[in-house]
């Protein structure tokens, strides 16, 4: 299984870009990469995935270098209400549920 | 409003009891995942099925047991519960395993 590991926590301020980092460095293959964010009390929920290079979407940006050993979220100009755990998983992309790692976390605080 | 739903929300168990929490969802796919959440720790597998009809043990699954017998629903027992399976259970599920999953809002299980 790809092991995961990200910062326990990051503080930011409103407006600011945000970037955490996850590593994986045994990767496999067909690993997809695949953030979450997650609310208190709250089911985790989806918000980009990648293999290589970028990917954007309404919410987030996500890099990932040519070794793809580690992957970065970037959250563009923060809010109050992006204060949230982010997770980095990193799947199989065989379509079996069994290689399934989530990371610890990272718990993200937006100040005003 | 398709989803996926867990009940029950909370509950308090006696050491010793079994105990099924309950997951179905609506939107037909294929694979369903229960992870536990405890404090520190992130999200961890504890069974997952890949089909109707197929189960595998996921990164903790010892003392639980997991049924797939139709696609919607895919219950998590606890045969005879300890204090150490207190914890927040997430039911999720996804079109295959590499696809984005969809997560439950959650069973606070609580063992005395």
């Amino acid at each position: 299984l790809a092991k995961t590991t990200q910062p326990i926590s990051m503080d930011s301020y409103e407006g600011q870009e945000v970037n955490i980092t996850c590593s994986h460095n045994n990767i496999a293959t067909n690993d997809y990469i695949t953030w979450y964010q997650q609310f208190p009390s709250q089911g985790p929920r989806f918000i980009i995935q990648g293999y290589k290079t970028k990917v954007t979407n309404e919410v987030a940006s996500l890099f990932i270098p040519a070794d793809r050993k580690s992957s970065t979220l970037s959250l563009p100009r923060v809010s109050l209400s992006d204060t949230a755990v982010y997770y980095c998983l990193v799947g199989d992309s065989s379509g079996s549920a069994r290689q399934l790692t989530f990371g610890s976390g990272t718990q993200l605080t937006v100040l005003p | 409003i398709a989803g996926i739903t867990q009940a029950p929300t909370s509950q308090i168990l006696a050491a010793g009891r079994r105990m099924t929490l309950r997951c179905t969802q609506d939107m037909r796919h294929n694979a369903m995942y229960w992870y536990r959440q405890d404090l520190g720790l992130g999200l961890r597998l504890i069974h997952y099925s890949n089909t109707a009809g197929t189960t595998g043990k996921g990164e903790v699954p010892d003392g639980y047991s997991v049924s797939r017998a139709n696609t919607d629903d895919f219950p998590l027992t606890l045969a005879s519960a300890v204090p150490s399976q207190t914890s927040v259970y997430f039911c999720a599920s996804s079109v295959s395993g590499r696809d984005t999953q969809y997560f439950g809002p959650g069973t606070r299980l609580t063992v005395l």
